[in-house]
């Protein structure tokens, strides 16, 4: 069964206190992992999408890389607008009759001045 | 930017009753979505929606639920007779090159 796990499921970070957040797959035919950033009450909003491994995507403080059983979402001397919610989704192999993403509990993170 | 939108914003129900959410996605886009998201849950797919016909759908898109494009700029989600766990946040998405922009949502609470 397709699966996404991502930890923690919360994080404080001091201002400028780099860290990463991770996401771990298991899926039939990779075709996209996505990061988005959700706000309370508010629609995901796309960051990034990886498709092979080795493959890096980089946004302002937010660094996107991809390996072939995980994701890392790495933040570099984070503020604190970038406090919310960060989802990792995964889109199966249409050869397996889906095309839905498979979205992960979130990593809830505060960042605090 | 490319933007997702949806109405109404919030929607409040009676539980047997029909609601109509709708969206408009971006316009060249071809692959059409609703996701729903209930308080403190994951995100989680119902159905997917191209060249004018389902594609794919959950366990949880059964009979009580449709969709529709009636027209080339809105896409709908018809809720037959809602239940009181129909209250969720419900998410309209559209799929481009290689992005998948999701709308602001509707807040549909069913009392």
């Amino acid at each position: 069964e397709d699966q996404v796990t991502q930890s923690p499921e919360a994080l404080r970070l001091q201002e400028g206190e780099s860290s990463s957040l991770n996401c771990s797959y298991t899926v039939s035919g990779l075709r996209g992992l996505f990061w988005y950033r959700q706000d309370p009450g508010k629609g995901p909003e796309f960051l990034f999408t990886l498709y092979s491994a080795g493959e890096e995507k980089e946004k302002e403080r937010l660094k996107a890389t991809l390996t072939k059983k995980e994701s890392f979402l790495h933040i570099t001397a984070p503020k604190p607008e970038d406090s919310a919610t960060y989802l990792c989704a995964v889109r199966g192999d249409r050869l397996f009759n889906t095309d839905k993403l498979i979205f992960g509990t979130g990593t809830r993170l505060q960042v605090f001045p | 930017e490319p933007e997702v939108t949806q109405t109404p914003s919030h929607q409040v129900t009676q539980m047997g009753q029909e609601v109509i959410l709708r969206c408009v996605p971006i316009s060249n886009h071809l692959y059409f979505y609703w996701y729903r998201q209930i308080l403190g849950q994951k995100v989680e797919f119902l159905v997917s929606f191209y060249n004018n016909e389902i594609s794919e759908k959950s366990e949880i898109f059964d009979d009580q639920f449709s969709v529709e494009r009636p027209d080339g700029s809105n896409f709908t989600l018809k809720i037959r007779s809602t239940k009181l766990e129909d209250s969720a946040m419900y998410f309209c998405a559209s799929f481009g090159v290689s992005e998948q922009y999701f709308g602001p949502g509707t807040r549909l609470t069913v009392t």
